[in-house]
């Protein structure tokens, strides 16, 4: 089964550059999710779309923004890198009419140097 | 808001035998999902088990099973027959009526041969 594909898997960035994180949710599913990791800790929401539309936002930092498409991908866009945005990057998508489970994706590990 | 606590950073088994990790979690919500995801070295996102709020029988799935009480708001996770592969770190879960995830702290799991 088609499962949640994010991209790039691997990411190094020098501070203050830009990077772009892309997420393909499970076909039919309507929602994205988007999660931050760092080293040893939980994972942290930072924004949800559903049908194109901002649904919900979370401790996001206002250098990041992030949006859904028409075919229902997400981009999250990360400007003026700090060192403290190495972390794991998680997506995860649903289905709104069916919101039990969060299927998530490999993730994106992004490193600023 | 919702919080989920984690208590225990850490914990080892020997293999073959039950450990049981524990997680408590706050809302004022009703109907609402919790879910234990295991993130082994790889840091692939794993659903383990989810349980219904509104369903009173706790979930099993193999070796894994819970023990849900909504009252106290408790979700411990039981594992049997632990195993060198069950070695990961393991979060607790709240899903709230949006979709959301919120983390617990983590429980680092290490099955000792």
């Amino acid at each position: 089964a088609a499962g949640v594909i994010q991209s790039p898997r691997h990411l190094i960035k020098e501070k203050r550059e830009t990077a772009t994180l892309k997420c393909y949710p499970i076909p039919r599913h309507d929602t994205v999710y988007w999660y931050q990791q760092g080293p040893g800790q939980d994972p942290q929401f930072l924004i949800s779309f559903y049908e194109k539309m901002q649904s919900d936002k979370g401790s996001i930092p206002d250098r990041f923004s992030a949006q859904q498409f028409s075919d229902y991908h997400s981009e999250l866009n990360m400007s003026s890198l700090e060192l403290g945005d190495s972390a794991l990057y998680f997506c995860a998508s649903t289905r709104q009419t069916m919101n039990t489970e969060a299927f998530f994706g490999q993730g994106t590990r992004l490193t600023v140097v | 808001a919702q919080t989920v606590t984690q208590s225990q950073p850490e914990m080892s088994v020997q293999e073959a035998e039950t450990v049981t990790l524990s997680c408590t979690y706050d809302t004022s919500e009703n109907n609402y999902y919790l879910f234990w995801y295991k993130q082994p070295p790889s840091r692939q996102m794993i659903l383990v088990i989810r349980q219904e709020a509104y369903k009173q029988q706790n979930a099993t799935e193999n070796r894994f099973s819970v023990n849900f009480q909504k009252a106290a708001k408790s979700f411990s996770l039981k594992i049997s027959d632990s195993q060198l592969g069950d070695t990961a770190m393991y979060f607790c879960a709240f899903m709230n009526q949006g979709g959301k995830l919120i983390f617990g702290q983590g429980t680092e799991l290490s099955v000792k041969p």
